[in-house]
């Protein structure tokens, strides 16, 4: 079955340290994106990227970076520069960028 | 296992109310939320409830929300076009969050 597949589900970082959160799709979608969730607070654009090799920032990019080599991934690399880290994660994808969003279980990184 | 469930489609005409619907099947949520999305843009926070609470009101907005149900509503009072979009029904724990695979609204003249 087509789908989005994030990884791992639980996260946990030192203070400092980078760390990678994997989002993989086989829907042969062009656009993806990764959103960060806090509670009681709507999900936040941190980048997304519509071709393999081209990605913008989004309203919360800072701290953040990504790279788009193939068109099933979209690994998103939460940095040290970023101050407040601990949130949900979420990745999607559409074919157009233009609605028909396909989500991923999301990824929920804790700062220990 | 968890699901959000929204029908695909919705057709209303311009002035009409708008009563977009969603079911979920687990029952720990903290809060559920409405989002927007409109052609070319990102996804756009409209309203949330916590739930804990049954009804919330913002200017054109009214969420209703039935615990025990697990249904979700979203009603959008004088419908204009500026409204066509689609509507996704978002629900969230301490452990997830699992969206809806949204309602395309249109509206008609």
């Amino acid at each position: 079955d087509g789908g989005i597949t994030q990884s791992p589900k639980y996260l946990f970082r030192k203070e400092g340290q980078n760390v990678t959160l994997s989002c993989e799709q086989n829907l042969n979608h062009d656009a993806m994106y990764w959103y960060r969730q806090d509670p009681g607070q709507g999900l936040r654009l941190i980048y997304y990227s519509q071709i393999v090799n081209d990605f913008q920032k989004g309203d919360i990019a800072e701290g953040y970076s990504v790279s788009r080599e193939k068109k099933e991934s979209f690994p998103l690399t939460v940095t040290s520069a970023q101050k407040n880290p601990t949130a949900f994660y979420l990745c999607a994808s559409t074919p157009t960028g233009v609605g028909g969003y396909t989500f991923g279980s999301g990824t929920r990184l804790t700062v220990v | 296992g968890e699901d959000v469930e929204q029908s695909l489609f919705l057709s209303v005409r311009e002035g009409d109310s708008s009563v977009i619907n969603c079911t979920y099947t687990d029952s720990s949520s903290t809060y559920l939320y409405w989002y927007k999305q409109e052609p070319g843009a990102g996804l756009q926070l409209l309203t949330y409830i916590f739930s804990n609470m049954d009804m919330k009101q913002d200017q054109r907005l009214t969420v209703l929300l039935n615990k025990k149900d697990k249904h979700l509503s979203l009603r959008i009072a004088d419908t204009q076009t500026g409204d066509s979009a689609i509507y996704f029904c978002v629900y969230s724990s301490a452990s997830k969050i699992i969206f809806g695979s949204g309602t395309r609204l249109s509206i008609r003249p």
